[in-house]
């Protein structure tokens, strides 16, 4: 059974960056899309980004200036970077697995998920 | 960007009743809609990919249809672990870029 779990800073001070790292195990990191959701009560879900094939990225065009996804496949294990942070980045943060089903390129789904890490950026 | 909204906010419903959710979306997404179950403190769960694609494990009375712009969860008899939120999620053609609905509250009447 696959499982990802979340970790990093439960706080985050404006301006500064948030780092988060997904751990994973129970399956391989190969052919899969390693994602990185948020859901706050004022935006709801949203997609940040994903990484795959060994370090090819996808971004959400609203965060794509602040973000970067990457991918540790020895230690089984990705990371999300968010630059310059404001309150509005305030969420909780999941990592996820995205799923192509054969169409390769495209995820269909995230069919795996972490439980979440609720972030707060304030001073 | 594309948005999607799903009907109602809130469905009220007993045990044993049939349920269908809504989702549009702002333009055509072909068939390349998913749906997942949130439940309180958990993450989502994908339900169901494709438009009616159910993703492994998923139980039958939760089937998914429609293409283009609008999409309908159906779950044929509620059981009481289905009441929980439900969301829509689409994904362009290329590049992919995924965006969400902002959810349907199903609640035990």
């Amino acid at each position: 059974q696959v499982q990802l779990q979340e970790s990093g800073p439960g706080l985050v001070k404006p301006s500064e960056t948030l780092s988060l790292t997904c751990a994973v195990s129970g399956g391989s990191m190969s052919s899969y899309y390693w994602s990185w959701i948020r859901q706050s009560p004022g935006k709801g879900l949203e997609w940040i980004g994903y990484v795959y094939n060994s370090g090819s990225t996808n971004y959400n065009p609203s965060l794509k200036s602040r973000v970067t996804v990457s991918e540790d496949t020895s230690k089984s294990q990705f990371s999300l970077r968010l630059s310059s942070v404001t309150a509005a980045d305030t969420a909780v943060y999941y990592c996820a697995r995205g799923n192509d089903y054969g169409d390769y390129g495209r995820p269909r789904g995230f069919d795996y998920w972490g439980q979440g890490t609720l972030v707060t950026v304030s001073s | 960007e594309i948005v999607l909204t799903q009907s109602p906010a809130t469905l009220s419903l007993s045990p044993g009743e049939r349920a269908t959710l809504s989702c549009r979306a702002s333009e055509s997404v072909n068939f390349f809609l998913a749906w997942y179950q949130q439940k309180p403190g958990q993450a989502p769960r994908l339900l169901i990919y494709d438009a009616s694609n159910r993703a492994p494990g998923i139980p039958a009375r939760f089937s998914g249809s429609g293409s283009g712009t609008d999409f309908t969860l159906t779950i044929s008899s509620l059981e009481p672990e289905d009441f929980a939120v439900y969301f829509c999620q689409q994904r362009n053609n290329w590049p992919p870029r995924y965006t969400f609905g902002q959810g349907t509250k199903l609640e035990i009447k």
